[in-house]
């Protein structure tokens, strides 16, 4: 049962234009949210969370966005650089339960100059 | 200084041998976790320890025993390694159960 679910395996984007990263979750529970950013042969590294009682987080380039009803957030990069290539996971958390990070497969991000 | 560090980095070895991965913060950091990532790249977690004490034990084979000497260290120990056991294995922790983790460098098992 896959609570954490990122449809694209694969995005490719022109440097300098938006990447759009997308994610879904199931379980209404959840109320934390974050992205990760993960380069080969390395850990995954914290990029940007968000909390469910916000729909907008900005940091520099990067904007996560979250819409409870659609159990949806998305991640924009604007605008895409090279050293953007990465992996990207999604994540969430639940305050009561078992408290945990659950992830999604990831997207792998390819900007091209 | 390196926040999360665990060793060994890669780790070939047979099937039925008993290996451990050990993992150490130095965040401060009250809880730690391990997280399995297969074939298909799913970052699913394996345990997660509070302060020394277990509080996550996800179905996992009793083959895999964690031990946490102290809540600096998150040590795992498998044994009777079988193929289906090759992954990458990452240890993390956080300051706030299912808040930021900080994550290791992973470490790549393969059972030949």
């Amino acid at each position: 049962d896959q609570q954490v679910k990122q449809n694209s395996p694969s995005l490719s984007v022109q440097e300098g234009r938006i990447s759009i990263l997308n994610c879904d979750y199931t379980n209404s529970m959840f109320d934390y949210f974050l992205w990760y950013k993960k380069y080969p042969a390395e850990g995954p590294t914290f990029l940007i969370s968000i909390s469910s009682i916000k729909d907008k987080n900005e940091d520099g380039r990067f904007t996560v966005f979250l819409n409870k009803s659609a159990k949806h957030l998305s991640l924009h990069i604007v605008p895409s650089q090279p050293g953007d290539s990465a992996v990207y996971f999604c994540a969430a958390s639940a305050q009561t339960g078992a408290q945990k990070l659950v992830f999604g497969q990831g997207t792998r991000l390819t900007i091209n100059p | 200084d390196t926040a999360v560090s665990q060793t060994p980095k890669y780790l070939v070895t047979q099937m039925g041998n008993d290996k451990s991965i050990k993992c150490e913060q130095n965040l401060g950091h009250d809880t730690m976790y391990w997280y399995k990532q297969d074939s298909k790249k799913f970052l699913k977690i394996m345990f997660s320890y509070n302060n020394k004490e277990l509080i996550i034990n996800e179905t996992v084979p009793n083959r895999f025993s964690p031990k946490s000497p102290d809540k600096a260290h998150l040590n795992l120990h498998i044994n009777s390694l079988e193929l289906g056991d090759s992954a990458v294995y990452f240890c993390a922790s956080s300051y706030r159960q299912g808040r930021g983790y900080t994550f290791g460098s992973g470490t790549r098992l393969t059972v030949v």
